[in-house]
């Protein structure tokens, strides 16, 4: 399976402020998506990162909170914009396989204060 | 809509015990697949398993067996013989055909004691 990095692993920012998360992979992939996991929750998926086109978001995620790049097929960012307390979780990207099966990163620890 | 329950939100064993973690899903799609991932304190989702609904047949991975019954939409995961390592949250998830619509159950914390 493919190699996922993140970065950064972990950050604290302030309130009002907003984070860009990378997620690299080692070869390249047609699907890659972007989850959230709050604290002691499951994970909920904001979006599909789509490779020369805008990103396709889940009901309850706008763009202009969480913009997504996906220039090409190994590199997608998401951007945690106008940050609040609530916006602390961890953010995972993940990578489809052509047998459906989603390989996750090591995730990005954010806490906003 | 998809959705999976987990019902057992915490469940804890003594280390050798065998344990089953229930997962019952709801789709409309006649194609879809399921999941087990497990979520150890580290942090990492791990994949575990993929199924596909047109494939009953289950499954046994060393101390690893997944049972998937269409006619009550579950798809239960059995730990024999736990070892401490085993303690993770193990997370079932349903997408629909082509893989879309993922979704992640509520997870089942599962904790063996030594």
């Amino acid at each position: 399976s493919a190699v996922i990095s993140q970065k950064p692993s972990r950050d604290i920012c302030q309130r009002g402020t907003s984070l860009t998360i990378q997620c690299q992979v080692d070869s390249q992939v047609t699907m890659m998506f972007w989850y959230r996991q709050q604290p002691g929750q499951s994970l909920t998926l904001i979006a599909t990162a789509n490779q020369g086109s805008e990103a396709t978001y889940e009901s309850g995620f706008v763009i202009d909170k969480f913009p997504i790049s996906r220039p090409n097929l190994t590199f997608s960012t998401l951007t945690v914009s106008n940050m609040s307390p609530e916006d602390s979780s961890i953010y995972l990207c993940s990578v489809g396989t052509p047998y459906y099966e989603q390989y996750f990163g090591p995730g990005t620890r954010l806490t906003v204060t | 809509a998809q959705k999976v329950t987990q019902a057992q939100t915490e469940i804890s064993v003594v280390e050798k015990e065998d344990v089953t973690l229930d997962c019952v899903y709801e789709t409309r799609d006649t194609t879809y697949y399921l999941f087990w991932y497990k979520q150890p304190p580290s942090g990492e989702l791990v994949f575990l398993i993929r199924r596909n609904s047109f494939d009953e047949q289950n499954e046994i991975s060393g101390r690893y067996s997944w049972n998937f019954q269409k006619s009550t939409s579950s798809f239960n995961f059995t730990i024999t013989a736990s070892q401490v390592v085993d303690s993770a949250v193990y997370f079932c998830a349903l997408s629909g055909n082509y893989g879309q619509n993922f979704v992640f159950g509520p997870g089942t914390r599962l904790s063996v004691l030594p």
